[in-house]
């Protein structure tokens, strides 16, 4: 079985600092995607970035970038020069093949940007 | 192009009563899922289509909720006799294939079961 962990439910971040979100997995499957997700208080689920597990480099999509440590099982999101706009709560999700292909989630960590 | 479709944005409901929530996804995306999102918490898997294939109902929580999909496009969630515990948003997303395709989600029905 897949899980995804967020340990940190809330974080604040001071205006044009960055930041890191972290998420580590738990899962048997050798092949697998990472994705990371924004959902600002309207409700709507916006997807940032996305990780393969065979992927060697880390994956970046102008300020967000995904610091994968295999080994680790880590995917912590990093976002740069935070703007008041980054202000939502943020899902680290994991897709398998042998999970079936369920996106399962983590349980998001709310950010709030300070000015 | 148009994004994920989901009808209606806001639904509110006597208990006991049946309720049809409707996602018409992406042109030529052949997976499509169901979540439901309680206030405040995570994304909670429900049921997964992909193209003709059986769907995934693994995380249908009774047997009061169904769904299908007709055609390989739109689809319908039902949840017959509502409980008030049903109350949440249900969120609809569709992908072009599997694990490295991300997600596109609808802005979700809102049910609120009184």
């Amino acid at each position: 079985a897949q899980k995804i962990t967020q340990t940190q439910p809330g974080m604040f971040v001071q205006e044009k600092e960055a930041v890191t979100l972290d998420c580590t997995y738990d899962t048997s499957d050798q092949s697998y995607g990472l994705f990371w997700y924004k959902q600002p208080s309207s409700g709507e689920m916006i997807f940032l970035i996305y990780q393969g597990s065979y992927d060697e480099q880390n994956a970046t999509e102008g300020r967000y970038s995904l610091n994968f440590q295999k080994a680790r099982k880590s995917a912590n999101l990093v976002i740069s020069a935070s703007q008041l706009g980054d202000s939502a709560m943020y899902f680290c999700a994991m897709m398998s093949n042998n999970a079936g292909n369920m996106l399962t989630f983590g349980g998001g960590t709310r950010l709030m940007v300070k000015p | 192009g148009a994004g994920v479709s989901q009808s209606p944005s806001n639904k509110v409901t006597e208990k006991g009563k049946d309720v049809e929530l409707r996602c018409d996804p992406i042109s030529g995306h052949t997976a499509l899922y169901w979540y439901r999102q309680s206030l405040g918490q995570g994304l909670e898997f429900l049921i997964y289509f992909q193209g003709n294939s059986a769907p995934d109902k693994s995380g249908l929580p009774s047997d009061r909720f169904s769904a299908e999909r007709t055609g390989g496009s739109v689809s319908t969630l039902t949840i017959q006799r509502t409980q008030q515990e049903d109350s949440a948003v249900y969120l609809c997303a569709s992908s072009l294939s599997r694990s490295t395709s991300p997600l596109h989600f609808g802005n979700g029905t809102r049910l609120t079961v009184t």
